[in-house]
């Protein structure tokens, strides 16, 4: 059972562009929305994460939206660059529980 | 220095053999994960342990095996290797209390012949 699905399984964005991946999840006890950032023959690596208690968080050109009403959360990359050029994966976790459920990756390839 | 390392980082072996996946983490996390990354699937929590000599099962821990007698390693045996456990093996840490943020490993990319 995927507790949290991630769409889509890849995207090519041109530089300069924005890149949008969504997740949505199942569990409504979910507290905790995490977006990791994996390189190639690297460890996933937390790039940003938000608490259901808001609805959009942003750190540089990286934003997560949040709707808790659907279910949904996503995050958008602006003015996306080669170096964003990564696997993203989105995850989840519930009150007090170290463990993350994980969405199932999205290949992100920014072109020239 | 200081971080979370795996080894081996590449292992081949062949089907039936005993494999084990050695993670150490000097930042004394207290929780320490295992998880494979197949194409299609994501990262999958295999077992995990929230203290030493306290470990639980994940989501896929079948024909797997864990310990941690100390809180610093958490080593992941495969008792008798099968082709389908061909796959990338990440394990992470946390500090418990502090944030639920994973810290991971550079992974074992395992082939099982």
């Amino acid at each position: 059972q995927q507790q949290v699905k991630q769409s889509p399984q890849s995207l090519i964005v041109q530089k300069g562009g924005i890149s949008i991946i969504n997740c949505a999840y199942e569990n409504t006890a979910f507290d905790y929305f995490p977006w990791y950032q994996q390189f190639p023959g690297k460890g996933p690596a937390l790039l940003i994460a938000i608490r259901p208690d808001v609805s959009e968080k942003k750190e540089g050109r990286f934003t997560i939206s949040f709707n808790k009403s659907a279910k949904q959360f996503s995050l958008h990359i602006m003015d996306s660059q080669p170096g964003d050029s990564a696997t993203y994966f989105c995850a989840a976790s519930k009150p007090g529980n170290e463990k993350l459920t994980f969405g199932t990756g999205t290949r992100l390839t920014i072109i020239p | 220095d200081a971080g979370i390392t795996q080894s081996p980082r590449y292992k081949i072996t062949e089907t039936g053999r005993q494999v084990t996946l050695m993670c150490h983490q000097t930042w004394s996390h207290s929780y320490m994960f295992w998880y494979r990354q197949d194409l299609g699937h994501g990262l999958r929590l295999i077992y995990y342990s929230a203290a030493a000599d306290i470990t639980d099962k994940g989501e896929v821990p079948d024909g797997y095996v864990v310990s941690r007698s100390k809180t610093e390693n958490f080593p992941l045996t495969l008792e008798s290797a099968t082709r389908s456990q061909t796959s990338v093996y990440f394990c992470a840490s946390s500090l418990a209390g502090v944030s639920v943020e994973q810290f991971f490993g550079p992974g074992t990319r395992l082939t099982v012949l």
